[in-house]
């Protein structure tokens, strides 16, 4: 199957500051990516969809300012999470589609953010 | 929004039984839907992807069938082994995205 790789896998940070997580589709071009959150023994909470070349569409109580999400290219999509607080502490995941909604998202391995 | 629920929450079954699970969501303006099993510290990885009223899919002792009319999706595995242990995932498309239930977390006991 297809690879998605997301880099970093875990990252601790100080409140107040804001991390980048990558995640890139390595062996074919993903003209949509999408960015999960799992809260503890929770399923993954769809956060945003983006498309390549295009504003990302955010789902309702996702605040955009505080998620940014840059969609530059068919192999990558990074996910800032500005002026972090330990409330965003969580483990986030991706996932790449290659074209229609029947077609299978490969998932990256995901990053826990812990927020100090 | 779709609303997608995902029973039993947790099984625990033994090694060599036969079991299955539910997926239920929204029947109306579905596009796709798609089962994943996720094992700790792992990607998800995507075992079938099903589109049309009826569908069944297998892959070796993992099976699915759809029902679009009504809305659910059955998952089975037959002869439980204990590295079917993990949460298996159901999330209909609609549209551009993928809704994903809570999962069903699979423990198989040698």
């Amino acid at each position: 199957g297809a690879v998605v790789s997301q880099h970093p896998s875990r990252v601790i940070c100080k409140s107040g500051t804001s991390v980048k997580i990558e995640c890139r589709s390595l062996d074919f071009q993903a003209t949509t990516m999408f960015w999960y959150r799992q809260f503890p023994k929770q399923s993954l909470m769809l956060m945003a969809t983006s498309n390549e070349g295009s504003k990302a569409t955010y789902e309702q109580g996702v605040e955009k300012d505080k998620f940014l999400i840059n969609h530059a290219s068919l192999t990558l999509s990074t996910l800032t999470v500005t002026s972090a607080h330990p409330e965003d502490s969580s483990f986030y995941i991706c996932s790449a589609r290659a074209r229609l909604a029947a077609d299978t998202q490969y998932f990256g391995p995901g990053t826990r953010l812990t927020v100090l | 929004i779709l609303n997608v629920e995902q029973s039993p929450q947790s099984l625990h079954v033994q090694e060599g039984d036969s079991t299955n699970f539910t997926c239920s969501f929204p029947s109306s303006n579905f596009y796709a839907l798609h089962w994943y099993r996720w094992e700790t510290a792992k990607s998800p990885e995507a075992l079938f992807v099903m589109t049309l009223n009826g569908d069944e899919k297998k892959k070796g002792r993992i099976s699915a069938t759809l029902n679009t009319k009504e809305g659910y999706s059955y998952l089975y595995i037959k002869g439980s082994q204990p590295e079917d242990s993990a949460t298996y995932l159901c999330g209909p498309s609609k549209g551009f995205k993928t809704i994903f239930g809570a999962g069903t977390r699979l423990f198989v006991k040698a």
